[in-house]
């Protein structure tokens, strides 16, 4: 199983350049997240999905968006980057269907896209 | 507000030795649940071990156990006989409500480092 699939796994952009974070998943997970994680630091959340269509921010959405339009891609915009977003993204998927019974499911994460903004 | 808090930025242990790893964490919700992610020096996030607040033992998974004292809203990672393979990041995280009512959010501590000495 491929699992959770993250492109490209580093890029440099320049200040001002956009690009979009690819994030496929192949274990039909409804729920779909973002994560930024800086040099020594932990896990901030930036966008989350909990079904295709359905998109929520999290700690950190400022110079970020997202769609989900099939449950199993969710990319991420970088419109206008910056210096700020140098960092490394995971994108993460879990289980179930239902909200009311998901907080037991571990998040399943990409191997990470390293971003460099110049 | 900060949900997550690890406070110990780094810990050494000896091989063959066990260590605990803090965590603490602020939620107003009954339900919830705790997870622990390990994250090597080749930077893929492993999830480790899981608790969920009604669950009445602690979690074990092999060398891996949680204490988890809820009346102190803690959730302390043990391992036991410490490897060289063990030395990595070490994450707690949270699930918690997100705005649809779903657990859905994960929130991540700042880490720890740990460094397993022969």
């Amino acid at each position: 199983n491929a699992g959770v699939t993250q492109t490209p796994k580093f890029r440099i952009l320049k200040i001002g350049q956009s690009m979009t974070l690819q994030c496929a998943q192949d274990m039909n997970h409804n729920y779909m997240y973002w994560y930024r994680q800086d040099p020594g630091m932990g896990l901030k959340l930036i966008y989350y999905s909990v079904g295709a269509g359905i998109t929520d921010k999290g700690e950190v959405p400022n110079g970020y968006n997202v769609s989900r339009s099939t449950t199993e891609d969710f990319p991420l915009r970088l419109e206008l980057a910056a210096p700020s977003q140098t960092s490394v993204y995971f994108c993460a998927s879990s289980y179930p269907d239902k909200a009311s019974s998901s907080y037991n499911s571990p998040l399943h994460f990409g191997n990470g896209t390293r971003l460099t903004v110049t | 507000a900060q949900k997550i808090t690890q406070t110990q930025p780094g810990m050494f242990v000896q091989e063959k030795e066990a260590v605990t790893l803090d965590c603490t964490y602020d939620t107003s919700d009954q339900s919830y649940g705790l997870f622990w992610y390990k994250q090597p020096s080749s930077g893929e996030m492993i999830f480790l071990i899981y608790q969920g607040s009604y669950d009445e033992q602690n979690a074990t998974e092999g060398r891996y156990s949680l204490n988890f004292q809820k009346a102190r809203k803690s959730a302390n990672l043990v391992i036991s006989a410490s490897q060289l393979g063990d030395s990595a990041m070490y994450f707690c995280a949270m699930r918690e409500l997100g705005p649809s009512g779903g657990y859905n959010k994960l929130i991540f501590g700042a880490g720890t480092r740990l460094a397993v000495h022969p």
